[in-house]
């Protein structure tokens, strides 16, 4: 099945600094999403990105289908934007199921 | 917005004993989906649920699971007999389409399941 790397695994922040999160993964894809798991365990749905970029405040995310990575850009991080971000590929060659990487944990102290 | 609701989010059952983990799907999805979550790991698909029957399921989907949806607005995992292993949170999920349209899933808050 596809396979999906995020890198970097961890990752510590200053409050107001700037990251990129990375995702590639091993085959073409219909649907590529990102989440964000809170401390109580949810995930919660950032980006639907297959390919392109979009951007929801001071997060953006851009996809680069042809060459099989997409990256989620946190902009002035807040103490808030802690937690481990999931990065979910759906393979184009039909079944539904999504797969997700490892994640990236991120703590940002004030 | 609409979203996906899950019931309980939290349960605790012995070994042995049978448990039902409810999900309520976005009213217009005709997709549904349930993953799994051990702790400190990545999140797993189970199973995929579309037009009354199981599309597709993975390896961790043995016996001991199943699906149903039972009525208009439920969809159910039930494991029969639970085991210490089973101790994971666990998501449901649901999409408009599948495939290559209206493919993207909506998450639920989980339901973390112990398993003593």
């Amino acid at each position: 099945g596809i396979q999906v790397e995020q890198s970097p695994p961890d990752l510590i922040l200053q409050e107001g600094a700037n990251s990129t999160l990375r995702c590639n993964f091993s085959d073409s894809v219909n649907n590529l999403q990102w989440f964000h798991q809170n401390p109580w365990g949810q995930l919660i749905n950032l980006f639907y990105i297959p390919s392109g970029t979009k951007q929801n405040g001071r997060l953006s995310a851009t996809t680069v289908a042809t060459e099989r990575y997409s990256l989620l850009y946190i902009s002035s991080s807040q103490t808030t934007d802690s937690g481990v971000y999931f990065c979910a590929a759906l393979p184009y060659y039909g079944n539904n199921r999504l797969a997700f990487g490892k994640g990236n944990q991120v703590v940002v102290i004030p | 917005e609409p979203e996906v609701t899950q019931t309980p989010s939290h349960q605790v059952t012995q070994m042995g004993q049978e448990v039902i983990l409810r999900c309520v799907p976005i009213s217009n999805h005709l997709y549904f989906y349930w993953y799994r979550q051990i702790l400190g790991q990545k999140v797993e698909f189970l199973v995929s649920f579309y037009n009354n029957e199981i599309s597709e399921k993975s390896e961790i989907f043995d016996d001991q699971f199943s699906v149903e949806r039972p009525d208009g607005s439920n969809f159910t995992l039930k494991i029969r007999s639970t085991k210490l292993e089973d101790s994971a949170m666990y998501f449901c999920a649901s999409s408009e389409g599948g495939g290559v349209l209206q493919n993207e899933q909506y998450f639920g808050p989980g339901t973390r399941l112990t398993v003593t």
